[in-house]
C-alpha cells in the first residue's frame, strides 16, 4: 500500500519561509502533489511533480527526489493568508485507476 | 471552473440507518473519489472510481459502498450508520495520472 508522513504541525511568523517535508512509500509511485485546504473549506492543488528537481509557482516551490522517496514544499515570505493546512499526495499506477493518497497534513501557523 | 458539488453540506442520521452521500462533477472526468477526513488523521481514501461502474476500495472501505451508474456521480453509501462513521467526507474528482484533483465542499456527517 502507500504511506506518506509529514509533520503535524509549523509555526512561523509573517515574511519567514517554511518547509514542509513529505516522504512516502508506494508500489508505483507516479507523481508528488500539494494541496492547501483553509479552515472549513476544501483542498486546493498547488502544485505537481513527477520528476525529480524543483517546480516554483509564485512564492510556493515544491521538489522531489524520487531515489529518495521524499519530497517538500517550500512556502516563501508568508502572509497570514498561508495559514492553513498542507498536503501531500501520491498516485499510485499499479492500482487499477488513479489511486490518489493523501499524507495526515501539516497545520501552518502564521504569526504576526 | 470545474465544479464538484456535494449534496449536502450537514447531514444528521441515526444509527442503523442507510445513507446517500451524493457527489456529481461537470467536467467529464474518469476518476472520482471519496475521502473521509478526521483530526489529525488526514484524508484517508474509503472508494475510488475510474469509470462508469468501475470502483476500487480504497484503504478504510469497510461499512461504505459506492456507486457509479454515470460518469458525472459517484455516490457514497453507508449500508447501516455507526457513530464512528461520524466525519468529514469529500468527493473529489480528476482527469489523467498527471492533473489535479478537484475537491467538493464536503459534507459534516453526524451519527446519533
Amino acid at each position: 500500500g502507500q504511506s506518506l508522513e509529514q509533520p503535524s504541525e509549523v509555526t512561523a511568523v509573517e515574511g519567514a519561509i517554511v518547509q514542509i517535508n513529505c516522504t512516502y512509500q508506494t508500489s508505483g509511485f507516479y507523481g508528488l502533489s500539494w494541496y492547501q485546504q483553509h479552515d472549513g473549506g476544501a483542498p486546493t492543488f498547488l502544485s505537481y511533480n513527477a520528476l525529480d528537481g524543483l517546480e516554483e509557482t509564485g512564492r510556493f516551490s515544491s521538489f522531489l527526489s524520487r531515489s529518495d522517496s521524499y519530497g517538500y514544499l517550500l512556502l516563501q515570505e508568508l502572509q497570514m493568508k498561508d495559514s492553513a493546512s498542507y498536503f501531500c499526495a501520491v498516485r499510485d499506477i499499479r492500482a487499477a485507476g488513479n489511486k490518489l493518497t493523501f499524507g495526515g497534513g501539516t497545520r501552518v501557523l502564521v504569526k504576526p | 471552473d470545474v465544479k464538484v458539488t456535494q449534496s449536502s453540506r450537514y447531514l444528521v442520521k441515526r444509527t442503523g440507518e442507510k445513507v446517500f452521500l451524493e457527489c456529481v462533477q461537470d467536467m467529464d472526468h474518469e476518476n472520482m473519489f471519496w475521502y473521509r477526513q478526521d483530526p489529525g488523521l488526514g484524508l484517508r481514501l474509503i472508494y475510488f472510481s475510474y469509470d462508469v461502474k468501475m470502483k476500487e476500495k480504497g484503504d478504510i472501505p469497510e461499512g461504505y459502498s459506492v456507486s457509479r451508474e454515470k460518469k458525472e456521480r459517484f455516490s457514497l453509501i453507508l449500508e447501516s450508520a455507526s457513530t464512528n462513521q461520524t466525519s468529514m467526507y469529500l468527493c473529489a474528482s480528476g482527469a489523467g495520472l498527471n492533473t489535479e484533483a478537484f475537491f467538493g465542499q464536503g459534507t459534516r456527517l453526524t451519527v446519533v
